[in-house]
């Protein structure tokens, strides 16, 4: 059982380019996170999906969307990248949305934006 | 907006000690408290989730312990081992509203001296 993947595991990124890091569970869990963890910030909530056709804005969203097309996958896509998204960038999921149920991590992205 | 602090942001102690980690929150509406660990360049493990009607979550060496109505957590670790050196996380899944994520602390660094 793989769990959550996470590709890439590190890119440098140009300024301004267009980049997506794509995040697959084969657990069949139908809530799905991304956050991003940055020193002495800790981790952030970015964007959310409940379930499958649905996603929710975190407390970060900014310069970034996501997309739930189907249970399994849940890509973050930056659309025009800049430094400030440097960041260490991980995926999580959980069985139901989250109020009763652990949350699983994948291993992260670690994403450096020039 | 909820807050999560965790103390002392670092700790080092000789193994074999019981040591306690604190976390704090400042809304005591939340569904769930998680305790995480996270290894260096890794992602997020989970060890205990409390319910908001629990008091306490027992793993192995690990108690974890939630009083709602102060805003208080703490994850108590007994008889410590060199493999229990990480960072460890405790977070909050809000019942409030808002975004359907995790809010977490900024983590303790543990080490434990062999």
């Amino acid at each position: 059982i793989a769990g959550i993947t996470q590709a890439p595991t590190s890119q440098i990124l140009a300024a301004g380019r267009r980049m997506t890091l794509r995040c697959t569970q084969d657990m069949r869990h139908n809530a799905m996170y991304w956050y991003r963890q940055d020193l002495g910030l800790g981790l952030r909530l970015i964007h959310y999906s409940n379930t499958a056709g649905t996603t929710g804005k975190g407390e970060v969203p900014d310069g970034y969307s996501v997309s739930r097309a189907n249970t399994d996958d849940f890509p973050l896509t930056l659309a025009s990248a800049v430094p400030s998204q440097t960041s260490v960038y991980f995926c999580a999921s959980s069985p139901t949305s989250g109020n009763t149920d652990t949350q699983y991590f994948g291993p992260g992205t670690r994403l450096t934006v020039l | 907006k909820q807050e999560v602090t965790q103390i002392p942001a670092a700790l080092s102690v000789p193994e074999g000690e019981n040591l306690v980690l604190n976390c704090s929150f400042t809304d005591s509406a939340i569904y769930n408290l998680q305790w995480f660990r996270q290894d260096p360049g890794k992602g997020l493990t989970s060890l205990l989730l409390i319910q908001s009607s629990q008091r306490e979550q027992t793993s192995g060496r690990l108690n974890a312990s939630l009083d709602k109505s102060s805003g208080r957590s703490t994850l108590y670790i007994a008889a410590s081992q060199p493999g229990d050196s990480a960072t460890y996380l405790c977070a909050v899944y809000n019942s409030g509203g808002g975004a359907d994520g995790l809010t977490f602390g900024k983590g303790t660094h543990l080490i434990i001296q062999p």
